[in-house]
């Protein structure tokens, strides 16, 4: 069974860091691209990049490209979502999903919330 | 970037009814477009993809229609576990654009 399974919600201050996960099981975690898309509250779904985990090789959004880093440690079948510094703008839930382009599995989400 | 439009942003329906959700790319995508349901506190679900293909597990009153710029899903006869919101992505290329969702609430 396919599963996608991301760490526990945050709570953060403006300009602290995070990391967050997404842990792949059930597949071959270095055959399929893994995405993240943000859902702001009460917003709808963006699409914030994807990366390959064999090579690592990653594509931002425009609306994201340097405000995050997505990276991925294949041995450990693992994606995470990175910010530097965190702003009040950033509190939303986090999603993972598998893409072809298509997001079939999705994980659970990370609630992230940042508040001072 | 290829823009995604939803219309409408909201829908009111009653059970059994017959609902059509419109999604519009800026240029062509081909057949590269995905239907989501999202249930609220809960991650989206495939329901369609590349525009008309019924994921598994999904009951057959969905279906999805379209290419090159203008896409819709409809669902037959709506039930009540139906009502959600809907979102449509394109596939083409990157970013992988969504929709801003359809809300289909009870009428």
């Amino acid at each position: 069974e396919v599963q996608l399974v991301q760490s526990g919600a945050e709570v953060k201050k403006p300009g602290e860091s995070l990391k967050i996960s997404c842990k792949g099981s059930g597949y071959s975690f270095t055959s399929y691209w893994i995405a993240w898309v943000r859902q702001m509250p009460g917003k709808g779904l963006e699409w914030m990049g994807i990366i390959y985990p064999d090579d690592s090789d990653t594509t931002y959004s425009p609306s994201f490209q340097g405000q995050v880093t997505i990276s991925a440690d294949k041995s450990i079948s693992t994606a995470y979502l990175q910010w530097n510094s965190l702003k009040a703008s950033d509190t939303a839930m986090y999603y993972c999903a598998r893409s072809t382009g298509t997001f079939e599995y999705w994980g659970q989400g990370t609630l992230v919330t940042v508040y001072s | 970037d290829i823009q995604m439009t939803q219309s409408p942003s909201s829908l009111s329906a009653s059970v059994g009814d017959r609902v059509t959700i419109t999604c519009r790319a800026s240029q062509t995508i081909s057949t590269y477009l995905n239907w989501y349901q999202q249930k609220p506190g809960k991650a989206p679900n495939l329901l369609i993809y590349g525009a008309s293909s019924l994921q598994s597990g999904v009951p057959s009153r969905f279906s999805g229609s379209g290419s090159g710029t203008d896409f819709t899903l409809t669902i037959s006869s709506l039930q009540p576990e139906d009502f959600a919101t809907y979102y449509c992505q394109q596939s083409h290329s990157t970013p992988y654009t969504f929709g801003q969702g359809t809300k289909l609430e009870i009428k």
